[in-house]
Order: C-alpha cells, then structure tokens, then sequence
C-alpha cells in the first residue's frame, strides 16, 4: 500500500526561526515522485517542488530547502529564518507511475508564524 | 504560465440537489483529476479520466458521482443528489501523459450542502 505520514499536525514558531517539516512515506514501487504543496488559508495548492526516487540530492531554494532520505524514507522541508507569510498548511504528496497517475497526500502539517 | 481554471469557486446548495463543477484544464493534457479536501482533512483523490472514460476511481467516488468531458476543453464533476458530507473543497488537476511537468492544480471550488 502506499502511504504518506506527516506526524507533525501543527506546529509554531517564531518568526526568523527556523523550522522542519516532517513527512515518511511508503511505497513497494522502485520509481515514484515525491512532492511538496503550501495551501495558504485562501485554499489553493501551490506547488513547491518534485522529487524524483533515483535523485537523492538535496535542494535549496530560497530559504527552502528539502532533505530526501531513501534509507529511512523520508523528504523533510525545512524552512530556514521562517516569515509570517510562511504560515500555512504543508502538505507531503506521493506519485506513483503508472495506472492512474494519482497522488496520495499526507494529512499535512499547520505551520503558525508568529510575529 | 498555463492554468487550471475552476469554476465557480464558491457554491452553496441545499441537499439533494444537483451540483456540477467545472474545469479547464491546460489545452494539451491528456489526464484530468478530481480531488476532495473535507474542511480541516487531507486532499483525497477521486477520480481520473484518460481517454475519454475513467481509469481510476477511489472509494468516495460513489454512484452520486460522475465525470464528463462534454467538449474539447471542459472537464466536470457531477454529484446527483447532495448530501451535508460532500461539503469540502473540490479541486481539478490536469497532467500530461508520461510526465509530471504539468501536474496542476486549479484554485477549487467551494461546496457547501445546507
């Protein structure tokens, strides 16, 4: 079965700090993409990265920065000095090629940053 | 940059009656996508259709649900009869075929059954 776990439902902090995001999935597939959504409270989905299962690298962008751990399953985002705006719900996906081409989301992680 | 266009993006109906939410996806996608989001819970998938028929449909997609291309360019989601649980945000996504370059989202649309 194919599952994404994100243990973490709500988190705070304080602006300028920084702050990770856990998420572990499952999958018995040797190919599959994992992504990173931020739903803002106007509720759209906005697209923050793919990762595909052969590329370990890390990725930086701004002052994101996501960590994919094969051995232990895992694709933790890390936003580093966090903004106000940063405040939202971040939700883990997992894609799995072939059939339908589906995505299976975590439950997502609240993230409050306070001023 | 191309987008999924959802429309309405707010609608409230009383329950039982029929609902139909509409979609554009980008022009040269092949596979289109329904998703719910019940209030404060995760994005589950619902449906996906390729083709011209489904080619894959969860457990909530029930037989109050249907989908329908009806032209070259929209892509909706019709629920017969409504009921106070298929409030929640519902959102298209379309994608090319064999790649994930083109997998968008829409903004959704608001349901809200009274």
């Amino acid at each position: 079965a194919q599952k994404v776990t994100q243990a973490q439902t709500e988190i705070s902090v304080v602006e300028k700090e920084d702050v990770t995001l856990d998420c572990v999935y499952e999958t018995r597939d040797t190919t599959y993409y994992l992504f990173w959504y931020k739903q803002p409270p106007s509720g759209e989905l906005v697209f923050l990265i793919r990762r595909n299962s052969f590329d370990e690298q890390n990725e930086i962008s701004g002052r994101y920065s996501w960590n994919f751990q094969k051995s232990t399953s895992s694709f933790n985002f890390t936003i580093t000095a966090s903004q106000v705006v940063d405040s939202a719900v971040y939700f883990c996906a997992l894609f799995l090629r072939g059939g339908s081409e589906k995505l299976v989301f975590g439950k997502g992680t609240k993230l409050t940053v306070n001023p | 940059e191309p987008e999924v266009t959802q429309t309405p993006s707010h609608q409230v109906t009383q329950m039982g009656q029929e609902v139909i939410l509409r979609c554009v996806p980008i022009s040269n996608h092949l596979y289109f996508y329904w998703y719910r989001q019940i209030l404060g819970q995760k994005v589950e998938f619902l449906v996906s259709f390729y083709n011209n028929e489904i080619s894959e449909k969860s457990e909530i997609f029930d037989d109050q649900f249907s989908v329908e291309r009806p032209d070259g360019s929209n892509f909706t989601l019709k629920i017969r009869s409504t009921k106070l649980e298929d409030s929640a945000m519902y959102f298209c996504a379309s994608s090319e075929f064999g790649s994930l370059n083109g997998y968008t989202f829409g903004s959704g649309t608001r349901l809200t059954v009274v």
